[in-house]
């Protein structure tokens, strides 16, 4: 299976900021990188597909980039409703796997 | 409004059994795949199983496979998830998603969850 791995695991920043959130594959898996955000309670939501494709009504604050095996995703300027846990999930292979998320914290 | 709704979670106890629903609504089900996700107390998501749309294909994490089978039914437009010889491991809040237009889109739509405790 590939592996998908995060980092960091959690960070803290305020309002304003930007901020990076990396994740790495195992193996190659070319622009099938997706990101989530989720927040307790709630249902996880689509935020990139394919590495840099922003979901319909997602704000532009938020992209992404990379390929191969390094990805990463970049929120321009933190605002509030922001404050979550992000996943990244591959789709290279059918036997889809997860980052272990990054839970982003208010500073 | 493209909607899940998922149902059938409850408590059972280890080695027991459950079967999970996930209603859709608002787009021509038998023509996306359809993936469960769970996820355990104080942890990440975690990838279960997937369909195809036609429900020709299936697809299962290893921590689940050979006791877990989804399925669908395109006359009701509601995917299920038949869990067997559950575990305290498999306690947590299971989301059914609805795939992209391509499989490798991601997971575009998904339900609030349903909770299973698996407990004696």
């Amino acid at each position: 299976d590939i592996q998908m791995t995060q980092s960091p695991s959690s960070m803290s920043a305020s309002v304003g900021d930007r901020v990076t959130i990396t994740c790495r594959a195992s193996q190659s898996i070319s622009m099938y990188l997706n990101w989530y955000q989720h927040k307790p309670g709630n249902a996880p939501k689509l935020l990139i597909y394919t590495s840099t494709t922003l979901q319909s009504g997602v704000p532009s604050r938020f992209s992404g980039s990379g390929s191969g095996t390094d990805f990463t995703l970049t929120i321009s300027s933190l605002q509030p409703e922001d404050f979550a846990t992000y996943y990244c999930q591959q789709s290279f292979s059918t036997l889809y796997t997860f980052g272990q998320g990054t839970r982003l914290e208010i500073k | 409004e493209v909607q899940l709704l998922e149902s059938g979670g409850g408590l059972v106890h280890p080695g027991g059994s459950l079967r999970l629903s996930c209603a859709a609504s608002g787009f021509p089900f038998s023509s996306y795949a359809m993936s469960w996700v769970r996820q355990a107390p104080g942890k990440g998501l975690e990838w279960v199983s997937a369909i195809s749309g036609s429900g020709g294909g299936t697809y299962y994490a290893d921590s689940v496979k050979g006791r877990f089978t989804v399925s669908s039914d395109s006359s009701t437009n509601t995917l299920f998830l038949q869990m067997n010889n559950l575990t305290v491991e498999d306690t947590a809040i299971y989301f059914c998603a609805k795939q992209g237009r391509y499989y490798f889109y991601g997971m575009d739509v998904w339900g609030q969850g349903t909770t299973v405790t698996v407990s004696s």
